[in-house]
């Protein structure tokens, strides 16, 4: 495997379920990002993990639960979600975070239906 | 505050003709620019990237891109564009004195190309 990986690609989930979105990287990079895309609107940064600590939480709710076990992966446990959350959701990584270590690569994304 | 801006949501461009795709941000500093494509249902793939120097740029798949400072702009051009150029592009800026890894995108611009 090269880059980064997600799996699942397609997830489909009822309210009530719990799941777990994984993501990899192959890149030795020691940060790594969650980002939600809806359609029709921009990027949302969710969480940045630097190191396998969190740097940021962006006002997320708490139904979404990330993990950073070690600088290769990063984990995104979902619970009790909503319609409104089903999104394309992307994990990214950097060599850093700022200057030019944080040109970031992305994952190919799972597709998440809530139903 | 940190934007990016890219005024045309949607373009349509036939095969073989020439693209230009705009981009304006808002920093303070030298900005660190980024140009993206996804294709649908895939995560995000570097084009290119502006960090210094030669304020024209070079990317994957026949881009280019030039900095403009003083127009606070990284336009994306393309000399002859390809029915497989047809995807989202999205523009975005990181800055030197970096807050916790953020890359801050446009909206992006979706491109169709008519045979």
């Amino acid at each position: 495997e090269t880059g980064v990986t997600q799996t699942p690609r397609h997830l489909v989930m009822g309210m009530t379920n719990k799941k777990s979105l994984k993501c990899e990287q192959h890149l030795g990079h020691n940060a790594m990002y969650w980002y939600k895309q809806s359609a029709k609107k921009p990027l949302e940064l969710m969480f940045v993990y630097s190191l396998e600590e969190r740097v940021e939480n962006n006002s997320v709710p708490s139904r979404f639960s990330p993990e950073c076990p070690n600088s290769s992966h990063l984990f995104l446990h979902l619970h009790t979600l909503q319609p409104e959350d089903s999104a394309l959701y992307l994990c990214a990584s950097s060599q850093g975070l700022s200057g030019t270590y944080n040109e970031q690569f992305f994952g190919p994304g799972t597709r998440l239906t809530v139903l | 505050a940190q934007s990016v801006t890219q005024p045309d949501i949607h373009i349509t461009v036939s095969e073989g003709a020439s693209l230009e795709l705009r981009c304006n941000y808002s920093y303070g500093a030298t900005p660190y620019l980024f140009w993206y494509v996804q294709s649908p249902g895939q995560g995000l793939q570097l084009l290119l990237k502006y960090f210094s120097g030669d304020t024209l740029v070079q990317g994957i798949k026949g881009f280019e891109a030039e900095f403009k400072r003083s127009q606070s702009s990284f336009n994306l051009r393309k000399p002859s564009v390809h029915w497989s150029d047809a995807a989202e592009y999205f523009c975005a800026v990181g800055a030197l004195y970096n807050q916790g890894g953020k890359l801050i995108f446009g909206q992006g611009t979706e491109l169709s190309v008519k045979p």
